[in-house]
């Protein structure tokens, strides 16, 4: 079966610009989780969505928001981009809790210059 | 505060040898553990878990083993192949009636040499 699919692969962007980050998780998958990436901060939490609703929030400022469609796809977006943003974005899907291991698709790479 | 830590940036053993990895983390809130593997460019790969009411759990190669009263868990991989060269993390999972978020170490890079 597919796996988690995150568009696009990568993506520059411009101080101050806004981005829309894609992932579509594995069929009848309905948890979908943003994680971010940086060599400093390693991997750290954004956001959980469950059935088009926000269950879970990391420490993350109101720039980063997210959401999830019904068909169980999310987009994350981030606005008045900073060069602190460059990072890479990670999705992961999973059956419910992911008590078993999310799945995590290979990320958008995003640099802000 | 970092609540999960991995304190060995790096480990280098020779293959056929064992590889132990470390994890320590600060929350006894903590239930369940994950391992994952990353290659570059590639999203992180689930490997073995752990429930906190458990010491040990097994799947071929790979072993975590959880002490809760030293909040310390480790990975045993044996024995230990060239393909294992990657970076691995460790994570917790902290599950509330809001959801589950998973807390991850900034990981160990293994170098498995031939």
């Amino acid at each position: 079966k597919a796996g988690v699919t995150q568009t696009p692969r990568y993506l520059i962007k411009t101080r101050g610009q806004q981005v829309t980050l894609s992932c579509s998780p594995i069929s009848g998958h309905r948890s979908v989780s943003w994680y971010q990436q940086t060599p400093g901060q390693g991997l750290q939490f954004l956001f959980e969505y469950f059935s088009e609703t926000q269950r879970n929030k990391g420490n993350f400022p109101g720039r980063f928001s997210g959401r999830q469609f019904s068909n169980s796809r999310s987009e994350m977006n981030v606005s008045t981009l900073e060069l602190g943003d460059s990072a890479l974005y990670l999705c992961a899907s999973s059956l419910a809790s992911g008590m078993n291991g999310y799945t995590f698709g290979s990320g958008t790479r995003l640099t802000v210059v | 505060d970092q609540q999960v830590k991995q304190n060995s940036p790096s480990l280098s053993v020779q293959e056929g040898r064992i590889s132990i990895l470390n994890c320590d983390y600060t929350n006894s809130m903590f239930d369940y553990f994950l391992w994952y593997k990353k290659y570059p460019a590639e999203g992180p790969t689930f490997l073995i878990s752990i429930s906190s009411i458990k010491d040990k759990n097994e799947d071929g190669r790979f072993t975590v083993f959880l002490n809760k009263s030293a909040k310390h868990l480790s990975l045993h991989i044996v024995p230990s192949q060239p393909g294992d060269s990657a970076v691995y993390f460790c994570a917790a999972s902290l599950a509330n009636q809001a959801g589950t978020a998973l807390i991850f170490g900034k990981g160990t890079t293994l170098s498995v040499s031939s």
